[in-house]
């Protein structure tokens, strides 16, 4: 069974600041990795995933994440957020033998101050 | 790509009525998913396909919760004799099974039990 603990379920930032969500993950197996958005009454949107590769991945919006196994953290960032950036973020795992069910964290709340 | 859509967007409805709830994934997405999503909480799987055949049940799809996917095509929920508990956002996502194993989610629907 996998679990996720995103630490921090509000982050509030001022604009053009950087930003860091935390996320870290628990599991008996070798997961892949997932960010997903998701804005005021819309489903989610992905915005990074990690399979395999180099740890450092880069996905839509200016986002990036690390993959750290040793520390089992999938942390997001991004250099300078926007107004547009105010959304709900969740951290999603599964099994590397692909396409089962997602196991989601409670998800982080970032706030953008103008 | 029309991406997944699901119907209605909202639903109320008063205790013990039974609900249905429908979705229609990405075209050629043999994957298909039903999650539960509940106020500050991340989204939970409840149960999946793969083409017309459900694969696997989440505990948390009680006796009163039935899903179909007729066909390998579209998919629907069913809800009898609702409760003020079911009150939460249904999504729907789906993936093929070769591929990026990115889920890829719906709107959701809306339910209120009164």
């Amino acid at each position: 069974a996998q679990s996720v603990t995103q630490l921090d379920s509000q982050v509030p930032v001022f604009e053009e600041a950087p930003v860091e969500l935390r996320c870290n993950y628990s599991s008996s197996v070798s997961v892949y990795l997932f960010w997903y958005v998701q804005y005021p009454n819309q489903g989610l949107q992905l915005l990074l995933k990690y399979l395999s590769g180099s740890t450092l991945v880069k996905g839509i919006n200016g986002f990036e994440a690390e993959f750290n196994k040793s520390q089992t953290s999938f942390h997001l960032r991004k250099p300078s957020v926007h107004i547009s950036d105010t959304a709900e973020y969740f951290c999603a795992v599964n099994p590397n033998f692909g396409n089962e069910k997602l196991t989601f964290g409670t998800g982080t709340r970032l706030t953008i101050i103008p | 790509d029309t991406g997944v859509s699901q119907d209605p967007r909202h639903k109320i409805t008063k205790r013990g009525q039974n609900v249905t709830f429908r979705c229609d994934p990405i075209s050629e997405h043999n994957r298909l998913y039903w999650y539960r999503q509940t106020l500050g909480q991340g989204p939970e799987f409840l149960t999946y396909f793969q083409n017309e055949a459900q694969l696997e049940k989440s505990r948390l799809l009680s006796d009163r919760f039935s899903a179909e996917r007729p066909k390998g095509s579209f998919s629907t929920l069913e809800i009898q004799r609702t409760e003020q508990g079911d009150s939460a956002m249904y999504l729907c996502a789906s993936s093929l099974v070769k591929g990026g194993y990115e889920q890829y989610f719906g709107p959701g629907t809306r339910l209120t039990v009164t």
